[in-house]
């Protein structure tokens, strides 16, 4: 049984450029989360999906940042204008129902803004 | 502000002793707690994690215990050995604070042979 899946692994992009960062959930779970990781902040939470629906999004900064999950097997997290300040791991995770329980988490994308 | 903390950025234990780690939280409405290792460059892993009704779970060399009253869990490993070298990352959440977690910033374990 896979993982969570994230791609790309790394990515690299200019400032002002467009990032679109994918992640495939476990198979058979309904929630899927997105984190941020910094030195500084550590592990921040962005935005959490069940059942493909966005339930809270407190953690997104509300400029943008922009998260869609279209069907049950992949969200995305597409951050606009990237500016130096979004470099970061961000982090998917998913959980079989939800809630603030069993998380599982991706391997990351290490984003790097120029 | 940081929900989740842990004080002591870093501990060193000599092989076989029992690593101590702490966790403290601030929101009341939290009902689950969770241990997480991270490796260098690699993400977490959920170890060991316990609900609110209990104040003690075991699970081979790791014990979590809850302090509700105190605000504070914390994750103990006994006969520690060098691959528990990591950093431990202890999370909180619960269903009152829309389900998602909080993390501390990490505590690096060292375990010396």
């Amino acid at each position: 049984n896979a993982g969570v899946i994230q791609t790309p692994r790394h990515k690299v992009t200019g400032k002002g450029q467009e990032a679109t960062l994918w992640c495939e959930p476990i198979s058979g779970h309904s929630a899927v989360f997105w984190y941020r990781q910094t030195i500084v902040q550590g592990l921040e939470f962005l935005t959490y999906f069940r059942n493909q629906a966005p339930i809270d999004d407190s953690g997104m900064p509300k400029e943008r940042f922009s998260a869609q999950m279209p069907n049950q097997s992949h969200s995305t997290l597409k951050i606009q204008s990237t500016q130096p300040q979004d470099s970061a791991v961000y982090l998917c995770a998913s959980s079989r129902t939800g809630g603030a329980r069993e998380q599982y988490f991706g391997p990351g994308t290490r984003l790097t803004v120029l | 502000g940081q929900q989740v903390k842990q004080s002591s950025p870093s501990l060193t234990v000599q092989e076989g002793g029992i690593s101590i780690l702490n966790c403290d939280y601030e929101n009341d409405m939290f009902d689950y707690f969770a241990w997480y290792k991270k490796y260098p460059d690699n993400s977490p892993t959920l170890l060991i994690s316990v609900r609110s009704n209990v104040d003690k779970r075991e699970d081979g060399r790791l014990t979590v215990f809850l302090n509700k009253s105190g605000k504070h869990f914390s994750l103990h490993i006994t006969a520690s050995q060098p691959e528990d070298t990591a950093v431990y990352l202890c999370a909180a959440g619960g269903e009152g604070t829309g389900s998602k977690l909080s993390f501390g910033k990490g505590a690096k374990l060292t375990v010396s042979p």
